[in-house]
């Protein structure tokens, strides 16, 4: 089947830790997006990658990278810098990049938490 | 930038109620989309509908850009619809998409 595949579900991060979170699509999408999403929130736009070896920054990319080195994977590494990392990160993809509208479709997410 | 406002924030109906969501947004989009997410956190894509009017089973939803609102109606409510609705709208060359804080939908048996 198609689709955006996220992991690891939950994930737990001591202070001081860089940790990655994996975003695999396999629907041939060009663009992909990481968003973070608080409780009672809705999704805040964090980093998004319009084709391969190039992405930009959302409204709240500080403390995270991303890398785009595959069409398919889009990868997000919270950094130390990011002081309060405790949420609920949502990946999506969408096609075409190049104009046109395009509907984005999202992954399960994954929880990440603070020890 | 784009503000998104929904409303109501929060909805208790009956099982077999019928509901109306509403989503203002402040500014032309070339991208609107209705999401529903459920309990386990899954985003639920519903419509893809920056203007018309679709409809999916017991889900319909009317966006009117000229007046920059979108609705989305549900019938016959039931309880796996609980969860929360969000509107997202885009009005970039690019497809980034502002989200608003969602309307909470609890539906009882």
């Amino acid at each position: 089947d198609g689709g955006i595949t996220q992991s690891p579900k939950y994930l737990f991060r001591k202070e001081g830790q860089n940790v990655t979170l994996s975003c695999e699509q396999n629907l041939n999408h060009d663009a992909m997006y990481w968003y973070r999403q608080d409780p009672g929130q809705g999704l805040r736009l964090i980093y998004y990658s319009q084709i391969v070896n190039d992405f930009q920054k959302g409204d709240i990319a500080e403390g995270y990278s991303v890398s785009r080195e595959k069409k398919e994977s889009f990868p997000l590494t919270v950094t130390s810098a990011q002081k309060n990392p405790t949420a609920f990160y949502l990946c999506a993809s969408s096609s075409p990049a190049r104009g046109g509208n395009q509907p984005q479709h999202f992954g399960d997410g994954t929880r990440l938490s603070i020890l | 930038g784009i503000q998104v406002e929904q409303s109501p924030p929060d909805l208790i109906l009956q099982e077999g109620a019928n509901s109306t969501l509403r989503c203002n947004f402040s500014d032309s989009v070339n991208n609107l989309q209705w999401f529903h997410q459920n309990p386990w956190g899954q985003l639920i894509n519903l419509f893809y509908i920056p203007s018309g009017t679709k409809q999916n089973g017991r889900l319909s939803a009317t966006t009117v850009a000229t007046e920059r609102y979108s609705l989305l109606y549900i019938s016959s409510s039931q309880t796996t619809d609980s969860g929360v609705y969000f509107c997202a709208v885009g009005n970039t060359g690019f497809q980034k998409l502002v989200f608003g804080t969602g309307t909470r939908l609890l539906v009882s048996p």
